[in-house]
């Protein structure tokens, strides 16, 4: 069992629809993050959230929108995709208490754009 | 930058036996972290096992272990009696250490190798 969620596991949405991802801890990690991964390769570092607030966006379109409501929750607002941002979307925390600490990730959205 | 390469895109070994995955890396970091994770069709990335690079000793998980080489910048990973279950893509990873935790230390990942774990 993971003990980061994410909702939903599959989600297919047209060029023009408006979605959002979701994704959710209760490990008390202050640290949480966005990973886009393609089929047979890495994931590759969207945003990072830090203590609720945006410490790192690797230049991602403005049509992914992330948002942390809270400590726990972190959001991922979807608007305008291109069929090409069809990918899995994997989320991941890590505790703020130990330099060392690895990531816990959740099992993924798969988004299919069509 | 840093970078990490695995030059093993794919790879296979039967059932109950030993395989290594091997990983390199580049950075000029002297204080740093290093993952191996795994990727099984389930999807979920799960952290098999870590390795400061301020201990020279190498870490060991149950059947997995590594062999750290700092100076060679080498990571590789061994699987002592393989199951059906190992069956699934692994990640070497990278994560310098930063003092400041707001930054929220980035992880680097390699390009992955896909074990087959055959009966």
């Amino acid at each position: 069992d993971t003990e980061v969620t994410q909702t939903p596991k599959h989600l297919v949405m047209g060029m023009t629809n408006k979605k959002s991802l979701k994704c959710e801890q209760h490990m008390g990690h202050r640290a949480m993050y966005w990973y886009k991964q393609k089929a047979k390769k890495p994931p590759e570092l969207m945003f990072v959230y830090s203590y609720e607030k945006l410490s790192i966006n690797e230049s991602v379109p403005s049509r992914f929108s992330p948002e942390c409501p809270n400590s726990s929750l972190l959001n991922l607002h979807l608007h305008a995709l291109q069929p090409e941002d069809s990918a899995l979307y994997l989320c991941a925390s890590r505790p703020d208490v130990s330099y060392n600490s690895p990531l816990h990730f959740g099992n993924g959205t798969r988004l299919t754009v069509t | 930058a840093q970078t990490v390469t695995q030059s093993q895109p794919e790879m296979s070994v039967q059932e109950a036996e030993t395989v290594t995955l091997s990983c390199t890396y580049d950075t000029s970091e002297s204080n740093y972290y290093l993952f191996w994770y795994k990727q099984p069709p389930s999807r979920q990335m799960i952290l098999v096992i870590r390795q400061e690079a301020y201990k020279q000793q190498n870490a060991t998980e149950n059947r997995f272990s590594v062999n750290f080489q700092k100076a060679a910048k080498s990571f590789s990973l061994k699987i002592s009696d393989s199951q059906l279950g190992d069956t699934a893509m692994y990640f070497c990873a990278f994560m310098k250490h930063v003092i400041d935790l707001e930054y929220g230390n980035k992880l680097v990942f390699g390009a992955g190798t896909i074990l087959r774990v055959k009966s």
